[in-house]
């Protein structure tokens, strides 16, 4: 079955500082690959998405993620962390011939300091 | 025009009672899926619905249970409520055409079973 692995349940930078949230998925086949965002009481905004067009995948708020087939990752970042970017992280697939269902990782909850 | 919608927001439920939780699709949008999110965890996928039918399920017990009316709006029913139940219960709309079709999640509902 498909999963994904989300290392770091709390990522903490200064204001200015790169943003890494770090996700690799479980799979032979290169599954389709999302990262949403969840503000304290709010639903889930989708960030990105790869739908196997271009490795480098570009978001909102100026996020992106690549897309590694050789190690099976999907990283996001975003180079310079903004006071507003605190949230919680999900990394999610959504297996092939799965419609759209999504499976997600456990989350990372982003800290902006000052 | 307006997104996901989900009522009530917030509930309380003894052990052993029944629920029911609605969403309203984004307009335009004819599949539903629920998710639970348990605190701290990421959503697991519970099912999805299209074309008022159950399309594809995840691995929760039949207590879970839904529909879907004509005008694409949906339910969430649990029965036999139990502790373990107590989770933030999120909607998500898409066009259902898709793997790829990305999903537009409701504000949610915050179940407490007691």
């Amino acid at each position: 079955a498909q999963s994904v692995t989300q290392l770091g349940s709390h990522v903490s930078v200064s204001e200015g500082a790169l943003v890494l949230l770090r996700c690799n998925y479980s799979s032979s086949v290169p599954p389709y690959l999302f990262w949403y965002v969840q503000y304290p009481n709010q639903g889930l905004q989708l960030l990105l998405k790869y739908t196997s067009a271009a490795t480098l995948v570009k978001g909102i708020n100026g996020f992106e993620a690549e897309f590694k087939k050789s190690e099976t990752s999907f990283h996001l970042t975003k180079p310079s962390a903004h006071m507003s970017d605190a949230a919680e992280y999900f990394c999610a697939v959504t297996p092939l011939g799965g419609y759209n269902k999504l499976i997600f990782g456990a989350g990372t909850r982003l800290a902006v300091h000052p | 025009d307006a997104g996901v919608t989900q009522s009530p927001t917030h509930l309380i439920k003894t052990r052993g009672q029944q629920v029911t939780l609605r969403c309203s699709p984004k307009s335009g949008h004819d599949t539903v899926s629920w998710y639970q999110q348990a605190l701290g965890q990421g959503p697991q996928f519970i099912f999805q619905y299209y074309e008022e039918e159950e399309r594809q399920r995840g691995n929760f017990p039949d207590r879970f249970s839904g529909h879907q009316f004509p005008n694409y709006s949906s339910e969430l029913n649990v029965n036999a409520l139990l502790l373990g139940d107590s989770a933030l219960y999120l909607c998500a709309s898409s066009s259902g055409r898709g793997d790829t079709d990305t999903q537009y999640f409701g504000p949610g509902t915050r179940l407490t079973v007691l």
